[in-house]
């Protein structure tokens, strides 16, 4: 399968523990989106990679969130401290490089968090 | 922030009824408006608009976008079950930063 893939796909953590969530884009997509999305509303934008630069973060992001993209291919989302609000699904999303601008973002599965 | 709202929230029709979603958007640096259908997972992605006043036409499903009126619509005609599913529009900036809205719950009756 090459579409994105999120590990691992189902977390529970007690509050005030780490959790950290990986994200392999399909191959040569140079970007990487991270969002959150809790039940009956739309994706959140967290943050946005073009290759290993973090180019975009969400003002609503505290700063226990925080995410890498080292050498341009596989991301971490990491959460410090959990708190019962983290709970949510986290998306993470690939898009290939254009020379016209930006495109369509593959989602992956998704990472739910449940912070008890 | 830059906001994306969706209407109706929810809308529960007969198998081959049409019906029509909209999206509007309030956005600086926009580039393009994404709709995408989202089941039991991730979203999968439906339409890219980025030109005021062009069609995209996939099978049953179209949509349009006016950036005069900062304003999108999708339609689906002929709906079948199939089609129950919550429909997200996004707007995407110059930046790559998105905004999504938080959808239309659609279901489809037989």
């Amino acid at each position: 399968d090459t579409g994105v893939s999120q590990n691992p796909r189902h977390k529970i953590t007690k509050r005030g523990q780490n959790v950290t969530f990986r994200c392999d884009p399909i191959s040569e997509h140079n970007r990487l989106y991270w969002y959150r999305q809790t039940l009956g509303q739309g994706p959140e934008f967290l943050t946005y990679f073009q290759n290993e630069a973090q180019l975009e973060k969400s003002r609503l992001l505290s700063d226990r969130f925080s995410a890498e993209r080292p050498k341009g291919s596989f991301s971490t989302l990491e959460i410090q401290r959990t708190e019962q609000g983290d709970s949510a699904m986290y998306l993470c999303a690939s898009s290939p490089p254009t020379g016209t601008g930006y495109n369509e973002q593959f989602f992956g599965p998704g990472t739910r968090l449940t912070v008890l | 922030e830059d906001k994306v709202v969706q209407s109706p929230l929810s809308l529960v029709v007969h198998e081959g009824d049409t019906v029509t979603l909209n999206c509007s958007y309030e956005v600086t640096n926009f580039r393009s408006l994404l709709w995408y259908k989202q089941e039991k997972k991730a979203p999968t992605f439906l339409f890219m608009l980025t030109s005021s006043g062009i069609e995209k036409k996939s099978g049953r499903l179209s949509s349009i976008l006016d950036k005069k009126e900062l304003s999108s619509i999708l339609n689906i005609t002929a709906t079948q079950t199939g089609d129950s599913a919550i429909y997200l529009c996004a707007e995407l900036t110059n930046a790559g930063k998105s905004t999504f809205g938080d959808g239309t719950t659609l279901t489809v009756k037989p």
